[in-house]
């Protein structure tokens, strides 16, 4: 089976810009969740998509949105980009329907914003 | 709401010993799961071991095995007989038990970065 895959690897913006980040789960699998790592923040929970729906939200504003389609393909978007939002964004995959799933990741999308 | 504590930033092992990672959390939940990820310079998280809270018995995977003090809540890392392929950065996560769902909502800690030493 392939691996959980983001598109694109790396992403330069500047601020005030917006930015679509492309995730494709593994095959069969329903749920995609999207984390953001920074240096000084770590790890955290962006959204999580089942079935097309948002299932869970963490706490960023909503210039962070995201969606699902029918084929569990995930995209998330960032609006009016600021510095603060350099990251190395991750995406999740796992069936979804129980919490012993495993979730597997992706190598990431690097964003910077200059 | 639920917080992960890694407290050792970084730590250094020789090869072919044993170390332990340490990870504490909070919670006022009752059934919930806990998970040591693994993340090496390549950048992709890989899971390296889980613990299902109601279940009292260790978890253990090859090398890997958690010392899991659901009373502590405590659940520390022992990576037996190190590799230089154990380089990484782990980090501790936690998740919420869903009744007859699930929430992928993982909440990690800071991470601890260990580096094994030839």
């Amino acid at each position: 089976k392939a691996g959980v895959t983001q598109t694109p690897r790396y992403l330069i913006k500047t601020r005030g810009q917006q930015v679509t980040l492309s995730c494709s789960p593994i095959s069969g699998h329903r749920s995609v969740s999207w984390y953001q790592q920074t240096p000084g923040q770590g790890l955290q929970f962006l959204f999580e998509y089942f079935s097309e729906t948002q299932r869970n939200k963490g706490n960023f504003p909503g210039r962070f949105s995201g969606r699902q389609f029918s084929n569990s393909r995930s995209e998330m978007n960032v609006s009016t980009l600021e510095l603060g939002d350099s990251a190395l964004y991750l995406c999740a995959s796992s069936p979804g329907t129980s919490g012993r799933d495993e979730q597997f990741f992706g190598p990431g999308t690097r964003l910077t914003v200059l | 709401a639920q917080t992960v504590t890694q407290s050792q930033p970084e730590m250094s092992v020789q090869e072919a010993e044993t170390v332990t990672l340490s990870c504490t959390y909070d919670t006022s939940e009752n059934n919930y799961y806990l998970f040591w990820y693994k993340q090496p310079p390549s950048r992709q998280m890989i899971l390296v071991i889980r613990q299902e809270a109601y279940k009292q018995q260790n978890a253990t995977e090859n090398r890997f095995s958690v010392n899991f003090q659901k009373a502590a809540k405590s659940f520390s890392l022992k990576i037996s007989d190190s590799q230089l392929g154990d380089t990484a950065m782990y980090f501790c996560a936690f998740m919420k038990h869903v009744k007859g769902g699930a929430t992928n909502k993982l909440i990690f800690g800071t991470g601890t970065l260990l580096a094994v030493q030839p």
